[in-house]
């Protein structure tokens, strides 16, 4: 399996575009994470999925962020419009937890895309 | 939330045993207490993870203790590669980790 995919790699774009981010899981897992890291906060959940419905959104810092997950092999990240306090690597991860009588779930990262506005 | 509690960064010794520790004090009974580890550039990736009895694997160990109310990381080698951040990060629910800025390992040749 190739892992979680991420594109870009790197996007350098300046303030007030429009900025798409996107992932790919691992084939079969049903639950995809969108994290944020950055030196000052540390790595951060910013929303997850479950078969491609929005669970959990709370950590979206404000309405110019938006997350969609229109299948189940492919998620986007969107800032619209984009501010230089947005520069960030911004990781995707997904998992197939096990469940049982006490629910087990191992995240899998994507290698992240590094995010700068100018 | 359960929440961790991690120090900054730690210093060992290349081929010396490294104990990194985290403090689970709001851990709930049924979380699992995991660790992560970030390689520089890269994302993080599993290490070990732990409900009550320490574990074993081929990365690391896993010492728990009885209270649960906080967890060791034991590398019983450490090299160069070794040298990244380690993450002990908490819960919110089964799926949702809450990960901070986590303990940054330097490895000293």
């Amino acid at each position: 399996d190739a892992g979680v995919i991420q594109s870009p790699r790197h996007e350098v774009t300046e303030m007030g575009q429009e900025v798409t981010l996107r992932c790919k899981p691992i084939s079969g897992h049903d639950y995809l994470f969108w994290y944020r890291q950055t030196m000052m906060r540390g790595l951060e959940l910013l929303i997850y999925f479950n078969n491609n419905v929005p669970i959990d959104d709370s950590g979206m810092p404000e309405d110019r962020f938006s997350a969609k997950m229109p299948n189940a092999s492919f998620s986007t990240l969107k800032i619209q419009p984009s501010e230089p306090r947005d520069s960030a690597v911004y990781f995707c991860a997904s998992s197939f937890p096990r469940r049982g009588v006490i629910s087990y779930n191992e995240q899998f990262f994507g290698p992240g895309t590094r995010l700068t506005v100018l | 939330d359960a929440k961790t509690t991690q120090p900054n960064s730690m210093e060992s010794n290349e081929e010396e045993p490294v104990h990194l520790p985290c403090n689970h004090s709001t851990i709930s009974g049924t979380d699992y207490i995991h660790w992560y580890r970030q390689l520089p550039s890269q994302g993080p990736e599993y290490v070990i993870h732990g409900l009550t009895s320490n574990v074993n694997n081929r990365m690391a160990s896993l010492a728990i203790a009885e209270d649960r109310k906080s967890s060791t990381l034991i590398l019983h080698r450490a090299t160069l590669r070794d040298a990244a951040v380690y993450y002990c990060p908490g819960a919110s629910g089964t799926y949702k980790y809450i990960f901070g800025t986590g303990t940054r390992l330097k490895v000293l040749a």
